[in-house]
């Protein structure tokens, strides 16, 4: 199993303003997913981050809003850019060994308000 | 469209009695199936998974799925619920053919009466 770290755990922002989480994980990892959790809703795929790859972004996402960065096998970080209140939300990271068989393993989250 | 649906928003179940949650899935092909559970202040637990074979699977915390392919749905049951199940569950897919990542449903919260 993987063991998956985020940092910071919450943090409150001012708009306007951009904060980088961070997404540490035990091992070696081929993949590395950065979700968003909104207030009483579903995770939603932000984007898939691969190293040595541009990350994927899904539709509705940006890079210029979320950019994201994959420097080595285990880390991982996501930028909220320009921030507003719309961005307020739980950031989770998540992580998978290697192919689609494999179980995919999910960071305690991040926890953003923006005001 | 391609979906991934959790028609029960929020169930109560005694403690003790039995429990099962839908899931249902729109896809072309079968995709790959999962469910998790996401406690409160907790990240997200993987509890079981099918990808083929015997279309009944086993999970921790006394878990079990089931996959039916007529009705493209992929339930989740216990027999017997403790208080300790109350929390979020998601049911998740993942398609070779869409990049392989997990696409959830939005989440089904159980509560346990005593």
């Amino acid at each position: 199993s993987a063991v998956i770290s985020q940092k910071p755990s919450r943090d409150i922002c001012q708009r306007g303003t951009s904060l980088t989480i961070q997404c540490q994980v035990d091992s070696q990892v081929t993949m590395m997913f950065w979700y968003r959790q909104q207030p009483g809703q579903s995770l939603t795929l932000i984007a898939t981050a691969n190293q040595g790859s541009e990350a994927t972004y899904e539709s509705g996402f940006v890079i210029d809003k979320f950019p994201i960065s994959r420097p080595n096998l285990t880390f991982s970080t996501l930028t909220v850019s320009n921030m507003s209140p719309e961005d307020s939300s739980i950031y989770l990271c998540g992580s998978r060994q290697g192919g689609i068989t494999d179980t995919q393993y999910f960071g305690p989250g991040t926890r953003l308000t923006v005001l | 469209a391609q979906s991934v649906t959790q028609p029960d928003i929020h169930i109560t179940v005694s403690e003790g009695a039995s429990l099962e949650l839908r899931c249902n899935y729109s896809y072309g092909a079968t995709p790959y199936l999962f469910w998790y559970v996401q406690s409160p202040g907790q990240g997200l637990q993987l509890l079981l998974k099918y990808f083929s074979g015997d279309t009944l699977v086993q999970g921790i915390k006394g878990f079990e799925a089931e996959f039916k392919r007529s009705q493209s749905s992929f339930n989740l049951r216990k027999p017997s619920v403790h208080w300790s199940d109350a929390a979020e569950y998601f049911c998740a897919v993942a398609l070779v053919q869409a990049g392989t990542a997990l696409i959830f449903g939005k989440g089904t919260t159980l509560s346990v009466s005593s």
